[in-house]
């Protein structure tokens, strides 16, 4: 079955610098790829996501790029703010049945 | 629309207990999912429905665990007996295939067995 990996497991930026979320998939019929921000006590939210047809997709500070052939996809943020401080997860689906697998999440602190 | 529903919020059980929680899911969708997170495992799908039929149940742990969806507006998890290992927050999210399977989370029931 599908399975996802993500890096780093910990990730400590200054505020105003870039974060990089990587994250690798073992099942090339995959075809979604959401991230997902979970801050604390709360529960995970969509934050951008990404479909096999396209290589990259941008919203405003955040960016997530997908590669196919190699299977892997990354999320980028800009500008940190505190605010980006949470667990950050990476999930692959095939699409077609809305099932999705996790990676086993990021915690960013971004310090003032 | 006030989104995923569950509840308790939080449960508090003596092991042997049997816990049941409940989800209401976003109203039209067509998927829902049960999934179960612990700082150890992570954020793990447990079982998931498709029009009230469940598809996949791989991820529920033992026979302790059942789920069901007796309509397109409710569903439960229901753990018998429990035990202190199965101390976790349980999520429940849905889904739609016609808005592409973006999955929308509820607030989780925090489990506590004692």
């Amino acid at each position: 079955g599908e399975n996802v990996e993500q890096h780093p497991s910990t990730l400590s930026v200054q505020e105003g610098d870039s974060a990089v979320i990587k994250c690798t998939y073992s099942d090339s019929a995959s075809n979604y790829f959401p991230w997902y921000k979970q801050e604390l006590g709360k529960r995970p939210q969509l934050i951008i996501d990404i479909r096999s047809n396209v290589g990259e997709k941008k919203d405003q500070r955040i960016a997530v790029t997908l590669n196919k052939t190699a299977k892997h996809f990354s999320l980028h943020i800009t500008e940190t703010q505190p605010e980006d401080s949470a667990v950050y997860f990476c999930a692959a689906s095939t699409g077609n049945t809305g099932k999705l697998i996790f990676g086993q999440g990021t915690t960013l602190q971004v310090k003032p | 629309d006030a989104g995923v529903i569950q509840s308790p919020r939080h449960e508090v059980t003596e092991m042997g207990q049997e816990v049941t929680l409940r989800c209401k899911p976003i109203s039209g969708h067509d998927y829902l999912f049960w999934y179960r997170q612990t700082m150890m495992r992570g954020l793990e799908l447990l079982i998931y429905f498709n029009n009230n039929v469940p598809i996949d149940d791989s991820g529920m742990p033992e026979d302790r665990f059942s789920a069901k969806m007796p309509n397109a507006s409710f569903s439960t998890l229901k753990i018998q007996p429990s035990e202190p290992r199965d101390s976790a927050v349980y999520f429940c999210a849905s889904a739609s295939q016609g808005g592409s399977y973006e999955q929308y989370f509820g607030p989780g029931t925090r489990l506590t067995v004692t």
